[in-house]
């Protein structure tokens, strides 16, 4: 079955890069996003890859995808506090619409 | 502002009982999920309407149910509450036929079962 697995906890200092990863299982994933939600908030896309692609870039954020390892990562470039969210790495399969997401990522900026 | 809408924000009732969750999806979108979010499981997808009809099914109990009516906006019947359904309910929408599919989710309903 699929299965979307990130590291649970990140905290980074204000200036910094974050890396946040990801891996997942299902090998017919065409499309891989990145979600950011903040407290109390629902979530809301940040970028997304899809599965012929090795890289992408947009502004602060580049996500990188190693199709052979299912492993998927997003840097986010010159950390802010306001950058602080718990973060969801998800996929989609060609077969249907539905994100299968991983646990997120609780990344804090400390100033 | 996603332009998804979702009432009520905050829903606390007791086990045994039934509730009705109600999403509005952004002007023009045809497609509805439901996903649900607990500490435990994480998110988890239940069900996708689109236009109307049941699109995908995920991990949704029998107990609960979905609708998507001709205006597209969809509720969520969950009944024989039990502890364990409390949790935040989001509501997503998006335009089926563009690539990547971006969904748009709403702000969510926090679901309380004492």
């Amino acid at each position: 079955g699929e299965d979307v697995e990130q590291s649970l906890f990140l905290s980074v200092r204000e200036g910094d890069s974050s890396v946040i990863n990801c891996t997942y299982t299902d090998s017919s994933s065409t499309y891989l996003y990145w979600y950011k939600q903040e407290p109390g908030a629902g979530l809301q896309l940040l970028t997304y890859i899809f599965s012929n692609m090795d890289m992408k870039q947009d502004q602060r954020l580049t996500v990188l995808l190693n199709k052979k390892d299912k492993h998927l990562s997003l840097r986010i470039a010159d950390t802010q506090t306001g950058d602080s969210a718990i973060y969801f790495c998800a996929e989609t399969a060609s077969s249907n619409y539905k994100l299968t997401f991983g646990k997120g990522t609780l990344l804090t900026v400390n100033p | 502002d996603s332009g998804v809408t979702q009432t009520p924000k905050h829903l606390i009732t007791a086990t045994g009982q039934r509730v009705t969750l109600r999403c509005s999806p952004r002007s023009g979108d045809l497609s509805v999920y439901w996903y649900q979010q607990s500490l435990d499981q994480g998110l988890q997808f239940l069900i996708q309407y689109y236009n109307g009809e049941e699109r995908a099914k995920g991990n949704i109990l029998e107990r609960f149910s979905a609708q998507q009516f001709p205006d597209l906006h969809s509720e969520l019947n969950l009944s024989s509450l039990e502890l364990g359904d409390s949790a935040l309910y989001f509501c997503a929408s998006s335009v089926e036929g563009v690539v990547y599919n971006e969904q748009f989710f709403g702000p969510g309903t926090r679901l309380t079962v004492l």
